[in-house]
């Protein structure tokens, strides 16, 4: 149990165009989700944080215009890259947190490899 | 506000010897501390986490931790690396398990044969 999985796995697209990444949790109801974004050979930063039924949280400097994030149901988030630049090349990856027997729990998605052209 | 060192980009390691991989924190309350795997173009894999109790964690795939208060860190130990073994680990802190992580930069282990 507590599969999380990411759609598409990878994605390539023009510069200009937006791109929307799916994030669900198979096997649990995730009331809260996670967006990190990981740079070539780099660690994974925090972009914001999705809350079902609420507005995302963004972490200082992620532009929250750009970079859409949808929380409609208890199993999926969507990340949608707004007019997207070769900056906003990057692995996706997301979690979902998850309660059980009163202790919390966060489990990662595989990631989304986005390259813009 | 809550950071994550890991002092080693790189470590390489022949194949059966021991594997520590350093990590540091800063957090201002009781930390989450947890270690994950990431192998090339994957998502992250969890090895181990401490929330409290006994100081010394252990792992799927052979791997333990030990966490030291005084020290700051969580450092993460196998003792006999295996060539599977060779990927990115990751060292984080969070102020809960279902709470937003902070990453260390990482460490990339490549295995020796």
């Amino acid at each position: 149990g507590a599969v999380v999985s990411q759609h598409p796995s990878r994605v390539i697209c023009k510069s200009g165009t937006s791109v929307k990444i799916e994030c669900r949790s198979l096997d649990f109801q995730a009331t809260t989700m996670f967006w990190y974004r990981q740079f070539p050979k780099k660690s994974l930063m925090l972009m914001a944080t999705s809350n079902e039924g609420s507005k995302a949280t963004y972490e200082q400097g992620v532009e929250k215009d750009k970079f859409l994030i949808n929380h409609a149901s208890l199993t999926l988030s969507t990340l949608t890259v707004t007019s997207a630049h070769p900056e906003d090349s990057s692995f996706y990856i997301c979690s979902a947190g998850r309660r059980l027997a009163g202790a919390d729990e966060q489990f990662f998605g595989p990631g989304t490899r986005l390259t813009v052209l | 506000a809550q950071s994550v060192t890991q002092p080693d980009i790189h470590i390489t390691v022949s194949e059966g010897a021991s594997l520590e991989l350093r990590c540091n924190y800063s957090y201002g309350a009781t930390p989450y501390l947890f270690w994950y795997v990431q192998s090339p173009g994957q998502g992250l894999q969890l090895l181990l986490k401490y929330f409290s109790g006994d100081t010394l964690v252990q792992g799927i795939k052979g791997f333990e931790a030990e966490f030291k208060r005084s020290q700051s860190s969580f450092n993460l130990r196998k003792p006999s690396v295996h060539w599977s073994d060779a990927a990115e680990y990751f060292c984080a802190v969070g102020a809960a398990a279902g709470n937003k992580l902070t990453f260390g930069g990482g460490t990339r282990v490549l295995v020796k044969p």
